[in-house]
C-alpha cells in the first residue's frame, strides 16, 4: 500500500490560474518535503516541515506556499504558475536523518 | 561549490560490468547518508544507506570516507534492469535537509 500518496499525478493549469498539490502519509513522519524536478535535472528542495517548523529554501520562489495542517497532509500551493513551473512535483517524509519516502509525484504542465 | 556532487556521466556500460560512481559532500555536519535510484518519469526510490563501515547489498556495495567526505556506489555484475539515474542523497543532520547530488546516468548494454 502506498505510504505517500500524492493527488492528483497529472495536474493541467492556465497560466497565472492558483493551483494546490495534496500530499499525504500514513508513516507518521515527522519530516515532509516538497521537491521540484525538472526533465534531466536532479530534485530541488523547495520547502520542508519539521512537524509545524516550517523551512523555506533562500531560492525558493515567492510564487510557492505550502502548508501542513496536520502530520499527515500538506499541501503545495503555486499561486501564479508561470510556464517555467512547469516540472514534476515530489512530496517526501523522512523521520530526522533516517531515509525519505517519496510520493509518486505531481506532473504539472503550464497551458 | 555544491553541497553534493557527483560523477556527471552519463555511464554506459555492458552487460555484466562493475561500475563506480563517487559523490562528495560539502557539509562536514552532514549525518546520513544514502543512494537512490530513479527511473524515467518515476519518483526516487532508496537504494542503500550508506554506514560509516560499508555496507553491501548483493550486488550493490556502498562507502563511506567522513574524513574524505566522499561516498561511493559499486555495482557488480551490472543488469539491464540497473539501468536508471542514481542518485547520492546526503541528510544534514540539524537542519534536516536531504539534498541530492545532480544523478548519475547508468545505461546497461546488452
Amino acid at each position: 500500500d502506498a505510504m505517500v500518496i500524492q493527488n492528483p499525478r497529472y495536474q493541467v493549469t492556465q497560466f497565472g490560474k492558483p493551483v494546490t498539490l495534496s500530499c499525504s502519509q500514513t508513516l507518521n513522519h515527522n519530516v515532509m518535503y516538497w521537491y521540484q524536478q525538472k526533465s534531466s535535472q536532479a530534485p530541488k528542495l523547495l520547502f520542508h516541515y519539521y512537524d509545524k517548523d516550517f523551512n523555506n529554501e533562500a531560492d525558493t520562489p515567492d510564487n510557492f506556499q505550502s502548508r501542513r495542517p496536520n502530520t499527515s497532509f500538506c499541501f503545495l500551493d503555486i499561486r501564479s504558475p508561470g510556464l517555467g513551473d512547469a516540472a514534476m512535483y515530489l512530496c517526501a517524509t523522512s523521520k530526522v536523518d533516517t531515509e525519505a519516502f517519496f510520493g509518486q509525484g505531481t506532473r504539472l504542465t503550464v497551458v | 561549490r555544491k553541497e553534493v556532487e557527483q560523477d556527471p556521466g552519463p555511464f554506459n556500460v555492458p552487460e555484466g560490468a562493475t561500475v563506480a560512481f563517487n559523490c562528495t559532500y560539502s557539509n562536514s555536519a552532514s549525518q546520513s547518508f544514502f543512494w537512490y535510484r530513479q527511473d524515467c518519469r518515476k519518483e526516487p526510490k532508496l537504494l542503500m544507506s550508506v554506514y560509516s563501515s560499508g555496507n553491501e547489498d548483493g550486488r550493490f556495495t556502498a562507502q563511506l570516507n567522513r574524513a574524505s567526505q566522499y561516498i561511493s556506489l559499486l555495482i557488480r555484475d551490472s543488469k539491464l534492469s540497473d539501468s536508471a539515474t542514481y542518485l547520492c542523497v546526503v541528510n544534514s543532520g540539524s537542519a534536516r535537509q536531504l539534498t541530492f547530488g545532480s544523478g548519475t546516468q547508468l545505461t546497461v548494454l546488452p
